[in-house]
């Protein structure tokens, strides 16, 4: 079974430029999380979907951060414009359930790196 | 609030001995799932275990165990018999329907 797939592995881009990932989930995982991981740190939770619906947004910079999920399986994060502070690895997770019992499977990350 | 702290941010040791990484906790909740993840160099978390709040047995799973204290909100994990590829950063991390992470412990075991 495939795992959580992300892409890019790693970007380098200029600040205030945008930026752009994507995520697709663990097959059948209706529940998918993006997490920030800042070095030194453990991941935030930025925003959480179950299916194609935004549940927890609370975390999302809304001004320059957005993401979908438009048809609930796979989803995209963009940063616009990217500031220096948003250096990072953005990670996403999927699980079967939302419930607090279910392991979250997590992808590889991107590294982002903002000059 | 929850709130996750590991205390530890480095642990070093020669291959083949214990390591113990330990784990607070802080939550309102009073049903909550407790998860220890790994993170290698590779960067990819890899979900360890998970206990929940309202069974305080310890358990045995190869060589890793965990001691689930709730009066003492602590959730420790050990390595029994560290091998290298054990090197990596632990995370704790307390869910009620989001993760949220303790800072984690990078453990380095030496050949």
């Amino acid at each position: 079974e495939a795992g959580v797939v992300q892409s890019p592995r790693y970007k380098i881009i200029e600040k205030k430029q945008p930026v752009a990932f994507w995520c697709n989930p663990i097959s059948g995982h209706n529940t998918l999380y993006w997490y920030r991981q800042n070095l030194g740190q453990g991941p935030e939770l930025l925003i959480r979907y179950e299916n194609e619906e935004a549940v927890d947004d609370s975390q999302l910079p809304k001004d320059r951060f957005s993401a979908e999920r438009l048809k609930g399986v796979d989803s995209t994060l963009k940063i616009q414009p990217a500031e220096l502070g948003d250096s990072a690895v953005y990670l996403c997770a999927s699980s079967l359930s939302p419930g607090e019992d279910y392991e979250q499977y997590f992808g590889p990350g991107t590294r982002l790196t903002v000059t | 609030a929850q709130k996750v702290t590991q205390a530890q941010t480095e642990i070093s040791v020669v291959e083949k001995e214990d390591v113990t990484l330990d784990c607070v906790y802080e939550t309102r909740d009073t049903t909550y799932y407790l998860f220890w993840y790994k993170q290698p160099p590779s960067g990819e978390l890899v979900f360890l275990i998970r206990r929940n709040s309202f069974d305080e047995q310890n358990e045995i799973s190869g060589r890793y165990s965990w001691n689930f204290q709730k009066s003492t909100s602590s959730f420790n994990f050990t390595i029994t018999a560290s091998q290298v590829v054990d090197s990596a950063v632990y995370f704790c991390a307390l869910n009620d329907y989001k993760l949220s992470f303790g800072a984690g412990t990078t453990v380095t075991v030496r050949a």
